[in-house]
């Protein structure tokens, strides 16, 4: 079945402690990226990425680090987490987003609070 | 920088009643894209709109991209229970992904 795999679904923890959610997907797509969605705000890219060890910022990427070293998987790492990070993220993947605009395949999303 | 309008914010309807929400460009668009998520859920592809004009339909849902591909509309008629969620446009421009903030349809009881 196509689709794109997050863990944690939830996590707790606490202002500082490194963590990283991960994403994964089984559509050798090349275009990934990371949203954070925050009510009234919609959906807010973090980073993005063409393909492997290709890597962009989006709208918010401060705070975030992301890396491409395999085609399928696509980490978000928070270094140093605030409280202001508590948010609802998700994964996505597609395939190549040039011009042409292709569908996105989202991932069930991770529920991050940071305390 | 670009952005995309998406309006109302929430819309309160009776079942059976239509559902319309809009979405406004600063910017020429290349294409359009329409997404819902359900309560709790993630978003779901529902359909891309291309070219200037074009006007699509997936059974009670009407889909419209403006002339100048600065505008779209999706039209709900008669609404259902199951058409309950949040429907976000994502605007295709200079190779970014540009989102509306969604419009969260809510069906009164």
């Amino acid at each position: 079945e196509a689709q794109v795999t997050q863990n944690p679904r939830y996590l707790i923890t606490v202002t500082g402690k490194k963590l990283t959610v991960t994403c994964s997907q089984n559509m050798n797509h090349e275009y990934m990226s990371w949203y954070r969605q925050d009510p009234g705000l919609g959906l807010r890219q973090i980073y993005y990425s063409m393909n492997v060890e290709v890597t962009d910022k989006g709208d918010v990427p401060e705070g975030y680090k992301v890396s491409r070293k395999e085609k399928r998987n696509f980490p978000l790492i928070l270094e140093s987490p605030s409280p202001n990070q508590t948010s609802l993220y998700f994964c996505a993947s597609s395939l190549s987003d040039r011009q042409g605009g292709y569908e996105q395949y989202f991932g069930p999303g991770t529920r991050l609070t940071v305390t | 920088g670009q952005q995309v309008m998406q309006i109302p914010q929430y819309q309160h309807v009776q079942e059976g009643e239509d559902f319309t929400t809009y979405c406004n460009s600063s910017t020429t668009l290349s294409n359009i894209q329409w997404y819902k998520q359900r309560p709790g859920g993630h978003p779901v592809f529902l359909i891309q709109l291309v070219k200037s004009g074009e006007v699509k339909k997936q059974k009670r849902l009407t889909f419209q991209f403006g002339e100048a591909k600065k505008n779209s509309s999706l039209h709900i008629t008669a609404t259902q229970t199951t058409d309950v969620g949040t429907y976000f446009c994502a605007g295709h421009s200079n190779y970014q992904l540009i989102w509306g903030a969604g419009t969260k349809l809510i069906i009164k009881p």
